[in-house]
């Protein structure tokens, strides 16, 4: 069965500061998606970043990069240059796509606080 | 253009009541799929319509139920309410559904749904 793990319940960081946070799946899938999602206070879930299984290259989306590594099973986010307004919750989910079902797993969240 | 929208933003019922939930898809998009989101218990699949047919459902008893219309939008109903059904129910709509490989789900801002 798939699975998500973010192994960082929070994450501080400086504005103006790059951070990573981690993301690793287990899928016996050799076809799934990947997809970060951000979620402020107000709930609504943001879509930011999608890598597949393969793609040659890593999922870039402005200041949003997905560092892919598929022999560790990681794909972690990685925000350059942070912004007070990054402060949210981050999630990572997965999709196989072989199954048919379009249902995507996410991992319990990381809590990001970015600090002036 | 329109984000995926939902109503109500809350809603608060007491223990046997029946809450229904709704939700408005992205303009184009055919799938919805339904997500409960409960503290403690993180981002829960529950179900996905496609093209006015259920698709897939997740591991919730079937008090949990819905349907979408013509229209492509959606209802979930929840009956017999159950203190903790308390969650924040977040509906997604994507592109292709069935009709892609990987498809990318976007969020509305949820119906928080608290029972008394």
């Amino acid at each position: 069965a798939q699975k998500i793990t973010q192994t960082q319940p929070g994450m501080f960081v400086q504005e103006k500061e790059a951070v990573t946070l981690d993301c690793t799946y287990d899928t016996s899938d050799p076809s799934y998606g990947l997809f970060w999602y951000k979620q402020p206070s107000s709930g609504e879930m943001i879509f930011l970043i999608y890598q597949g299984s393969y793609d040659q290259q890593n999922a870039t989306e402005g200041r949003y990069s997905l560092n892919f590594q598929k022999a560790r099973k990681s794909a972690n986010l990685v925000i350059s240059a942070s912004q007070l307004g990054d402060s949210a919750m981050y999630f990572c989910a997965m999709r196989e796509t072989n199954t048919g079902f379009q249902k995507l797993v996410f991992g319990t969240g990381t809590r990001l606080l970015v600090s002036p | 253009e329109a984000g995926v929208t939902q109503s109500p933003t809350h809603l608060i019922k007491t223990r046997g009541q029946q809450a229904t939930l709704r939700c408005s898809p992205i303009s184009g998009h055919t799938s919805v799929y339904w997500y409960q989101q409960a503290l403690g218990l993180g981002l829960q699949f529950l179900l996905w319509y496609d093209e006015g047919e259920e698709r897939n459902r997740g591991n919730f008893p079937p008090r949990f139920s819905g349907r979408q219309f013509p229209n492509y939008s959606s209802e979930l109903n929840v009956n017999a309410l159950e203190l903790e059904d308390s969650a924040l129910y977040l509906c997604a709509s994507s592109l292709m559904g069935l009709r892609a490989g990987t498809d990318t789900q976007y969020f509305g801002p949820g119906t928080r749904l608290t029972v008394l």
